[in-house]
Order: structure tokens, then C-alpha cells, then sequence
């Protein structure tokens, strides 16, 4: 079983639409969760962290917590063809006696025009 | 501005040789990382480092050794014994160790073999 997992996609949407990701992670005693976003060639780019239960807001971007279930997701509102990329979940996970940040494998969006 | 630094951006290495990935910050960080990342997967992390002189390996250590004389730089070594040294290589820091701070990437720098 993977540590953090994403669906790989590709995942389409039309332009105007709201984008779904998902993620599961391994360990229970995770506190802290991320959201990258990565351009195809370039470096990811953090553009959400969230730490508690429940919703957080950032512009078009909700990123929304359960720690009981062991899953986070990003919701990209009025989504748009410059949202097309990949975007990769990360978790500090308990690797040994200290917790390291582990990445998921992404998902691939395509916003259709 | 202030940021990471990587260089060079794309690196070529021959057979048995070593090559070295520069990374350097601004950001008065002190933990740095280096991670890996090969075509559609995710980020493996290969090591870090959250106090100069002292660094510990990640998942993926072997064939690579780094140095942490100063805060604001930490390069990476890909030696010979690196059999599949061909990927993207991201360097990351943040203000603290990994427990609960956001990491933040440079540019990265790609390496393929002669």
C-alpha cells in the first residue's frame, strides 16, 4: 500500500468548472498536509497547506481535511485552462522515529477550453 | 528577491564520473532537502539536512552524498555509483525541520548520462 495516495488521471474538466482531487494517506498521526501544483517541466509550487479538520479557503482553491477517514482534497473552483497541471498531495508521515514530508504521485488536470 | 537557487539547470555526466548539483538559498531556512523525481512520479527524497554540519539520508541515498558547511548551501553529489543517475533533481527548504513546515522548491536541475 502506498503511503499517500492520488488517482493519476488523467483528469479533465471544462473550463468553468469545479476540479476534484483527492488523496489518502497511511498514518494516523499525520498533522500537516500540502498541495502542490507542477507544471509539466518545472518545480511544484506550494499553493495550500492545511493543518485541521475541516475547510480552508484560499481564492478558487479549498483545500478540506479528514483526518478520521485519513483524506484530503483540492477543489478548484471556476477552474481554468491555466490550472492544467499536475498536482501532488504530500503528507509528513512517520518514517522510523521522525516524520518526513512524502509525496503522492500526482494527479494530471486538463481544463478543456 | 529571496529564493533557491539551483545549478546548473540541465547537467550531462559520463561514464564513472562524479557530478555535483549546486543549490543554494536566501530564505534564512534551515532545514534543506534534495529529492528525486523520474518521469510521471512523485518526489523521492534522497537526503536533508536541519542544522549545517549535520545531514541525514532519505529513502534513496545511495550513490549521492551532500555537505552542509553553510546555511544557505547544500550540493548534492551524484557519484559513479549511481547506476540510473537520469532524472529531475529538486532541491527544497524550509524554516524548520520536516514535522509541520511547507517545503519550497528551486528549479531543479535535469541530468541524463552520455
Amino acid at each position: 500500500q502506498k503511503e499517500v495516495e492520488q488517482n493519476s488521471g488523467p483528469l479533465s474538466v471544462p473550463e468553468g468548472a469545479i476540479a476534484s482531487l483527492n488523496c489518502t494517506y497511511s498514518d494516523r498521526g499525520s498533522q500537516s498536509f500540502f498541495w502542490y501544483r507542477q507544471y509539466s517541466g518545472k518545480s511544484p509550487e506550494l499553493i495550500m497547506s492545511i493543518y485541521s479538520n475541516g475547510d480552508k479557503e484560499d481564492g478558487r482553491f479549498t483545500a478540506q481535511l479528514n483526518k478520521a477517514s485519513q483524506y484530503v482534497s483540492l477543489l478548484i473552483r471556476d477552474s481554468q485552462p491555466s490550472d492544467s497541471a499536475t498536482y501532488l498531495c504530500a503528507v509528513t508521515l512517520l518514517s522510523g522515529s521522525a516524520r518526513q514530508l512524502t509525496f503522492g504521485s500526482g494527479t494530471q488536470l486538463t481544463v478543456l477550453p | 528577491d529571496g529564493g533557491i537557487t539551483q545549478s546548473p539547470k540541465y547537467l550531462f555526466r559520463k561514464e564513472g564520473q562524479n557530478v555535483t548539483l549546486s543549490c543554494e538559498q536566501n530564505l534564512n531556512h534551515d532545514a534543506m532537502y534534495w529529492y528525486r523525481q523520474d518521469p510521471g512520479q512523485g518526489l523521492r527524497l534522497i537526503y536533508y539536512s536541519q542544522i549545517v554540519n549535520d545531514f541525514q539520508k532519505g529513502d534513496i541515498a545511495e550513490g549521492y552524498s551532500v555537505s552542509r558547511e553553510k546555511k544557505e548551501s547544500f550540493p548534492l553529489t551524484v557519484t559513479s555509483a549511481q547506476k540510473n543517475p537520469t532524472a529531475f533533481y529538486l532541491c527544497a527548504s524550509s524554516k524548520q525541520g520536516p514535522s509541520n513546515q511547507p517545503q519550497h522548491f528551486g528549479d531543479g536541475t535535469r541530468l541524463s548520462i552520455l
